[in-house]
């Protein structure tokens, strides 16, 4: 199975910074179905991202992923209050879809 | 709206059994295969079961095929996980999920969770 990778664990910002997180996978993610879900605690995950770079519905454009191959990044432009919280990657490409170990972002 | 409502979690010992149940709405039930995800409090997130919208495939992760039964029954617009031979490992909230579309397994939808507590 398709292990993934990410980076930082935690993630110190402020509100307005750019936050930056990454992903990577022990090998090649298929045609690139990557996804992103942003995770706080008591509430379902909300996937942000799939197919690496496309945004899911009412996703603001803040968010945006990129990569592909085994590097993947999911970039928030600048950091709103609301979202500190865990972030997720997921691929979907090989079977079974597997999960990274998440990155926590927290106010700094 | 969509909602997935999960329920019958609880506190089981080792070895012994639990269901549980997903019932769905806001969406047509029937034209998506539907997964179970679960996450170790404190933990990362974890793929556990897929059944197709017609019930003919079923996939397991390997930690639990053998002991877990996923099935559905769309008049009634819900899913199931049959879960025996439980084990502490097992412990975690277990989420139903909706994939995005019916053949990618990326959920856009996932319910509150259920939880299950596996001890003596």
């Amino acid at each position: 199975e398709i292990v993934l990778t990410q980076s930082p664990g935690t993630l110190s910002l402020s509100p307005g910074e750019r936050a930056t997180l990454s992903c990577r996978a022990s090998q090649s993610v298929s045609s690139s179905y990557l996804a992103w879900y942003q995770h706080k605690p008591g509430q379902a995950p909300r996937l942000l991202i799939y197919v690496a770079s496309s945004r899911a519905t009412d996703i603001p454009d803040r968010f945006s992923g990129s990569g592909s191959g085994t590097d993947f990044t999911l970039t928030i432009s600048r950091l709103e209050p609301e979202d500190f919280a865990v972030y997720y990657c997921q691929q979907f490409g090989s079977s079974p879809p597997t999960f990274g170990g998440g990155t926590k972002v927290e106010i700094k | 709206e969509v909602q997935l409502v999960e329920s019958g979690g609880g506190l089981v010992q080792p070895g012994r059994s639990l269901r549980l149940s997903c019932v769905a709405s806001g969406f047509i039930f029937e034209d998506y295969a539907m997964h179970w995800v679960r996450q170790v409090p404190g933990k990362g997130l974890e793929w556990v079961s897929f059944i197709s919208w017609n019930s003919n495939r079923i996939d397991y992760a390997d930690s639990v095929k053998g002991r877990f039964t996923i099935s559905r029954d769309n008049a009634k617009n819900s899913l199931y996980l049959q879960m025996n031979s439980l084990r502490p490992e097992d412990s975690a909230l277990y989420y139903c999920a909706k994939p995005l579309h019916s053949g990618w397994e990326v959920f856009d939808y996932w319910g509150q969770g259920t939880l299950v507590t596996v001890s003596s």
